[in-house]
């Protein structure tokens, strides 16, 4: 696609529920990565994936966060046992290459009540 | 030790000032750098990007880096309310890039 597409745009769910973000990168990007941006702080480096290596995930923040990319390209994060903590924008991006300049998409909102 | 620290402002500038923002990087072994901007309620857009030391200019905006001092600078020239927004530093550190908290800059008209 023309840009780096992510959905839901919003998501409100309970305490305790698994949510599935999702994220279609830019055609041929081999690299794709999660931030997460809670209000009023920086972006926050979760996971990277690049090619068909093994992903970097030394920046989820505990085992209730994991991602995976299927077939080099669309990739979902999910998040299990959601707690009010993990309220905060999520954002995809990707790049040609790893290393390269990213381009955004335009996140998702999680909110957990 | 934080690895990209920048001042959060708020940086104020008049309508046609330079605008200076500044950011440290504490890893020597980063080749990378980068400058995103960040309206409210939208998503960081990547405005330039620096690989070697020395200055690189495009359009309104010139980027300074400066390795020997882990110093990277981003000027904007004739700023303009449309510029008022959150200016994040980038570094690549390895694999993914690490950002700073962002400098948040003010044009008055």
């Amino acid at each position: 696609g023309a840009g780096v597409s992510q959905s839901p745009s919003n998501k409100v769910t309970e305490k305790g529920k698994d949510v599935e973000l999702r994220c279609d990168p830019i055609s041929g990007h081999t690299a794709l990565y999660w931030y997460r941006q809670s209000l009023g702080q920086g972006l926050e480096f979760l996971i990277y994936f690049q090619g068909n290596s093994a992903p970097d995930k030394s920046g989820l923040p505990s085992d209730r966060f994991s991602a995976e990319r299927t077939g080099g390209s669309v990739s979902t994060l999910t998040i299990q046992r959601t707690q009010q903590e993990d309220s905060a924008v999520y954002l995809c991006a990707s790049s040609l290459v790893g290393g390269d300049g990213y381009t955004f998409g335009s996140g998702t909102r999680l909110t957990v009540v | 030790q934080k690895e990209v620290e920048q001042n959060s402002g708020p940086l104020s500038v008049p309508e046609g000032a330079i605008a200076s923002l500044n950011c440290t990087y504490s890893d020597r072994v980063s080749q990378s750098f980068f400058w995103y901007r960040q309206y409210s309620g939208k998503s960081p857009e990547l405005i330039m990007s620096i690989y070697s030391n020395g200055d690189k200019e495009d359009g309104r905006f010139t980027a300074q880096l400066n390795k020997a001092s882990q110093y990277v600078s981003l000027l904007i020239r004739d700023s303009q309310p449309s510029d008022s927004a959150t200016y994040l530093c980038a570094v690549n550190l390895r694999t993914a890039l690490i950002f700073g908290k962002g400098t948040t800059l003010s044009v008055s008209s």
